[in-house]
């Protein structure tokens, strides 16, 4: 059973880098995109973007100046970087897998404040 | 592509059918369109892709119809524990978008 699990800090002051992780377990990184989507407290699920296997990205036009994402296959996990945020990125961060998430993490909530 | 769900909030009763909408701005290329399941706290959960193939595990009282712009998720008959918020993904085009989802509640 494949599972994702994220982890990162839960504060970022502002003006910062939002920096999460996400660990795959039970299988493998190889032959699959990787998506990452945040919520808003109250909110809907928005799509940040997606990086494969192999590195390549696709990265949502809102965000593409602040964002980054990157795999290490030999951990098993992928990241997400988010730059220079705001309280507008205050959110609940999941990873996933493939471009429709047929797997989730449980997300993290990443709170934006001095 | 913009997606608009419909109604924004479905009241209704145990054992009743729910019938959920989720429009496109623009055809959907091959019919990527998922549906997500969410409830309080708690991840996205797939209950369809590629607009009517049910996900592992998913009972056969959910189900995907449409094609182009127009998709629709059935629920036959709820359940107690389907009261939830639904949410429809394009993922054909970039940048991949949610619609804003549909609260069904009782």
């Amino acid at each position: 059973q494949v599972q994702l699990q994220e982890s990162g800090p839960g504060l970022v002051k502002p003006s910062e880098t939002l920096s999460v992780t996400c660990t795959v377990s039970g299988g493998s990184l190889d032959g699959y995109y990787w998506s990452w989507v945040r919520q808003p407290p109250g909110k809907g699920l928005e799509w940040l973007g997606y990086v494969y296997f192999t590195g390549i990205t696709n990265y949502n036009p809102s965000l593409e100046s602040r964002i980054s994402m990157s795999v290490d296959t030999s951990k098993n996990q992928f990241s997400l970087k988010l730059t220079s945020v705001t309280a507008a990125d205050t959110a609940l961060y999941f990873c996933a897998r493939r471009e429709w998430g047929d797997y989730w993490g449980q997300g993290i909530l990443v709170t934006v404040s001095s | 592509i913009v997606l608009t769900q419909s109604p924004g909030t479905l009241s209704l009763s145990p054992g009743e059918r729910a019938t959920l909408s989720c429009r496109a701005s623009q055809v959907l290329t091959s019919d990527y369109l998922a549906w997500y399941q969410q409830k309080p706290g708690q991840a996205p959960r797939l209950l369809i892709s590629f607009a009517s193939i049910r996900a592992t595990g998913i009972p056969d009282r959910f189900s995907g119809s449409g094609s182009g712009t127009d998709f629709t998720l059935t629920i036959s008959s709820l359940e107690p524990e389907d009261f939830a918020v639904y949410y429809c993904q394009q993922y054909g085009h970039s940048p991949l978008t949610f619609g804003g989802g549909t609260k069904v509640d009782i």
